[in-house]
């Protein structure tokens, strides 16, 4: 069955790009119908959806993280990546990937992504 | 957006039956499905109710699902409650005028 597994930084300065990247195995990321997604978790804090790549290239984002988050698909590493800009402490968070066709499932373990200099 | 809100916490006792409530604040509850994941202290949620009242397999059936259109929320029981069911619990749903993905507030589940 599919899998996905983040990787990146666990560490980040301020007014720095935090980018994460998803592996996907045990199926393509160009399969149609599938919402390739991020989603964060603040420490002791609830789940915030971030964004998602659609299989067609569409992408669509949290309108409260628009302006700073870009979410791609290298379909030749079956990958899709995450960047958020100009990252202060308040984004430092557990950083999710996950897929969504009728629900979110698989998701990544996650990573714990400390913004701090 | 709409907003999906949960009660902050519920504890019940091993063996009775506890209900979390999902409210959306606009919008009609029965617009889009709603999820409901469970989330156990260091690892990824994981699905326990998809399209409002759907177990994916190897969800027990003390886990059921529902929708009240009159209170404009959904509904997670939990039945016979276990040990292992104490967890985070979060309602999702889909606003299909942004586009975009909203979880809710999250619900604390506590077996005394």
């Amino acid at each position: 069955q599919v899998q996905l597994q983040e990787s990146g930084p666990g560490l980040v300065k301020p007014s720095q790009t935090l980018s994460l990247t998803c592996t996907v195995s045990g199926g393509s990321i160009s399969s149609g119908g599938y919402y390739w997604s991020w989603i964060r978790q603040h420490p002791g804090k609830g789940l915030e959806w971030i964004g998602y790549i659609y299989y067609s290239g569409s992408t669509y984002y949290n309108p409260s993280l628009k302006s700073r988050v870009t979410i791609s698909v290298d379909t030749s590493k079956n990958q899709f990546s995450l960047k958020l800009s100009s990252v202060t402490a308040a984004d430092t968070a557990v950083y999710y990937c996950a897929t969504y066709a009728v629900r979110f499932d698989p998701w990544g373990q996650g990573t714990l992504v400390t913004v701090s200099s | 957006n709409f907003m999906l809100t949960q009660p902050h916490s519920v504890s019940e006792s091993p063996g009775k039956t506890v209900t979390i409530s999902c409210t959306r604040s606009s919008g009609s509850i029965a617009s889009n499905y709603v999820q409901w994941y469970q989330q156990r202290p260091g690892s990824a949620p994981t699905t326990v109710i998809y399209e409002d009242n759907q177990r994916p397999s190897g969800v027990p059936d003390r886990f059921s699902g529902s929708i009240d259109s009159s209170s404009n929320s959904a509904s997670l029981t939990i039945s016979g409650l276990k040990t292992e069911d104490e967890a985070d619990y979060y309602c999702q749903s889909y606003d299909s005028s942004n586009h975009a993905f909203v979880f809710g507030t999250g619900t604390k589940v506590t077996v005394l």
